[in-house]
């Protein structure tokens, strides 16, 4: 258990609906990434979040976005959503910069758009 | 552009043997790499990491080797046990420090280690 915290675990929806991922980071850790992992792909950094300001940024669609809550956790919204966007979703934190490399990722949240 | 690659989708060993996970990277800018373990239906899991400043860094089993001239790395995993079968990410970093972190990843590679 890493102690990352991804609801829901899976989600069904349609194309044209919007939906938000929830990631609940360990405690104490400051940032939250979110990872997008499609069919035969690694894993695409989508953006960093630090003590709730955004700090690094990825290839993000302009359809997504995310925040980072006082609490520190952190929601992506996925929206206008088209068949490409089933993937895998990541979440994962750090207790800084991860300047040892090391982030913890929670299980995902699957989504699947028909 | 992929600048992490990871061109083998697929690794079967027997038991025992060493397992040697490969990755190639174009970034010159990439200072940090790390390789993660995935199994299904869990997140990735950190296993090792290595700066640029050095070109081995081993952690039991687990050993892996920089070659920053030819901008590859490796995972040597010795001796493999059937609990490593999973799928191996390498990734890369251009940040050691600060509050702005991105790593990118690999696609990965399947290990099979057969009893």
């Amino acid at each position: 258990d890493s102690g990352v915290t991804q609801t829901p675990k899976h989600l069904i929806t349609a194309t044209g609906q919007r939906v938000t991922l929830r990631c609940s980071p360990r405690s104490g850790d400051l940032s939250v990434y979110w990872y997008q992992q499609s069919l035969d792909q690694g894993l695409q950094f989508l953006i960093q979040y630090y003590n709730g300001e955004e700090r690094a940024k990825g290839n993000i669609l302009e359809r997504f976005s995310a925040q980072q809550f006082p609490d520190l956790h952190s929601e992506l919204n996925l929206s206008s959503l088209e068949l490409g966007d089933s993937a895998l979703y990541f979440c994962a934190s750090s207790r800084g910069g991860a300047n040892t490399g090391e982030l913890f990722f929670g299980e995902g949240s699957r989504l699947t758009v028909l | 552009d992929q600048q992490v690659k990871q061109n083998s989708p697929s690794l079967s060993v027997q038991e025992g043997r060493i397992s040697i996970l490969n990755c190639d990277y174009t970034n010159s800018m990439f200072d940090y790499f790390l390789w993660y373990k995935k199994y299904p239906a869990e997140g990735p899991t950190f296993l090792i990491s290595i700066s640029s400043i050095k070109d081995k860094n081993e952690d039991g089993r687990f050993t892996v080797f920089l070659n920053k001239s030819a901008k590859h790395l490796s995972l040597h995993i010795v001796p493999s046990q059937p609990g490593d079968s999973a799928v191996y990410f390498c990734a890369a970093s251009e940040n050691s420090g600060g509050s702005n972190y991105k790593l990118t990843f690999g696609k990965g590679t399947l290990l099979t280690v057969n009893p």
